[in-house]
């Protein structure tokens, strides 16, 4: 199957400090991409959901001035928290969209292996 | 508003132990049924695609399979190495275009030697 790679797989960070997440699609173009959030024994929460080349969508109740999302080309996306805090620390896990609407069509959506973000 | 539910939350099986993983769901329009398997401290490895009621698809020890009303996760003859979090989500036609998977909270499966 199709490979979704993020980096860092793990950051450590002091309080105030902004903290960049980077999620590609290795193999195949990816026109939408996700963020989530996971807590422990929880399952996925979608944050935003971005298309290459245009603003992110926000779900409710995520501030996108903390979480700045830039899908600046097919087969990438990237993650920024912005003056992270505490209570930011959680484990944030990217998803590219691959998907053809002609013929028979198909429609899958790939998952990174995640970050574990831990703000001092 | 979309919906999808799995039970049980846990299942214990002895390895070797047929079961089945169920998945209800009630949608706007079903675009693609998706299953999961989620690992402790990873991302979600995709399994299936399904697309429409009847549909079934295979994978080693694992065959789901699709009604207009839910999903079935079959597991024949599990190992300790099927172990997992599984999840089902499904994509709509929604209002507004929405892309979004909805997932449900998954069934933690423990497949002991």
């Amino acid at each position: 199957g199709a490979v979704v790679s993020q980096h860092p797989s793990r950051v450590i960070c002091k309080s105030g400090t902004s903290v960049k997440i980077e999620c590609r699609s290795l193999d195949f173009q990816a026109t939408t991409m996700f963020w989530y959030r996971q807590f422990p024994k929880q399952s996925l929460m979608l944050m935003a959901t971005s298309n290459e080349g245009s603003k992110a969508t926000y779900e409710q109740g995520v501030e996108k001035d903390k979480f700045l999302i830039n899908h600046a080309s097919l087969t990438l996306s990237t993650l920024t928290v912005t003056s992270a805090h505490p209570e930011d620390s959680s484990f944030y896990i990217c998803s590219a969209r691959d998907y053809w609407t002609g013929g028979r069509g198909f429609d899958t959506q790939y998952f990174g292996p995640g970050t574990r973000l831990t703000v001092l | 508003e979309d919906q999808v539910t799995q039970s049980p939350e846990a299942l214990r099986l002895q390895e070797g132990e047929s079961s089945s993983l169920n998945c209800s769901y009630t949608v706007s329009g079903l675009r693609g049924l998706f299953w999961y398997r989620q690992d402790p401290g990873k991302g979600p490895e995709f399994l299936f695609t399904l697309y429409s009621a009847g549909e079934e698809k295979e994978k080693e020890r694992l065959k789901a399979t699709l009604t207009k009303k839910e999903s079935f996760l079959h597991i024949t003859a599990p190992k300790p190495e099927d172990s997992a979090t599984y999840l089902c989500a499904v994509r709509g036609t929604t209002q507004g275009g929405s892309e979004k998977l909805v997932f449900g909270k998954g069934t933690k499966l423990t497949v002991n030697p």
